[in-house]
């Protein structure tokens, strides 16, 4: 079993409805974090969670909301999709103090 | 300017080939580097950290030059396999963790 698992792992919906990406994971790390990556972007931090209490905006956050429910788990909402919302998204893990990073296998997001 | 840049490529080599990629970084901050590989559709793996003084793992090398802020990787006896795209990431002292676009390698037979 993934020590990083996101669900969905594929998912196409409709501009204006509300989806949830969720991430959980078997490492014990305390941080976690969700990218998107787009074809030329490279991966782009959207929201990261050092602890269950703390959150932290990225550089392109707009749009997203998140929640820490435990140590394990850190779900990505899209409260109202919108077509340029469609991506890669990927949940990391990391060790404090380090810059290297344990990924989820990705959630493929359509939106129409 | 991007905080971390890379030559996006496609780099196209023979099997065999001995390929070389640069990474620059903005932030003199940053304390530690690394190097991971994306496959297509997959999610990014750690290839290797990078260390000041150089590190080698096999057929890759990984150097630091600081003076000048660009880290980069060195594989040699490509193989087919070696085909991925490969991502230089940058950490600093703000807990900050940076990626670079990516450079897409092919090897071909």
């Amino acid at each position: 079993d993934a020590d990083v698992t996101q669900t969905p792992r594929n998912r196409i919906t409709k501009t204006g409805k509300r989806i949830m990406l969720e991430c959980s994971q078997t490492k014990g790390h305390d941080r976690m974090y969700w990218y998107r990556q787009d074809p030329g972007l490279g991966l782009r931090l959207i929201y990261y969670s050092f602890d269950v209490k703390d959150i932290n905006k990225g550089e392109i956050s707009d749009g997203y909301s998140v929640s820490r429910q435990a140590q394990a788990k850190f779900s990505l909402s899209l409260e109202s999709a919108i077509p340029n919302q469609t991506a890669l998204y990927f949940c990391a893990t990391s060790v404090e103090n380090t810059g290297e990073l344990f990924f989820g296998e990705g959630s493929r997001l359509t939106v129409l | 300017r991007k905080e971390v840049e890379q030559d996006p490529g496609p780099f196209n080599v023979p099997e065999g080939a001995t390929v070389a990629f640069n990474c620059t970084y903005s932030n003199s901050a940053s304390q530690s580097f690394f190097w991971y590989r994306q496959d297509c559709r997959k999610e990014p793996k750690l290839l290797m950290s990078v260390y000041s003084s150089g590190n080698e793992d096999g057929r890759f090398t990984a150097q630091l030059n600081r003076a000048s802020q660009y880290i980069s990787l060195l594989i040699r006896d490509s193989k087919l396999s070696d085909s991925a795209t490969y991502l230089c990431v940058a950490y600093s002292s703000a807990s900050k963790i940076i990626f670079g676009s990516g450079t897409r390698l092919s090897i071909r037979p």
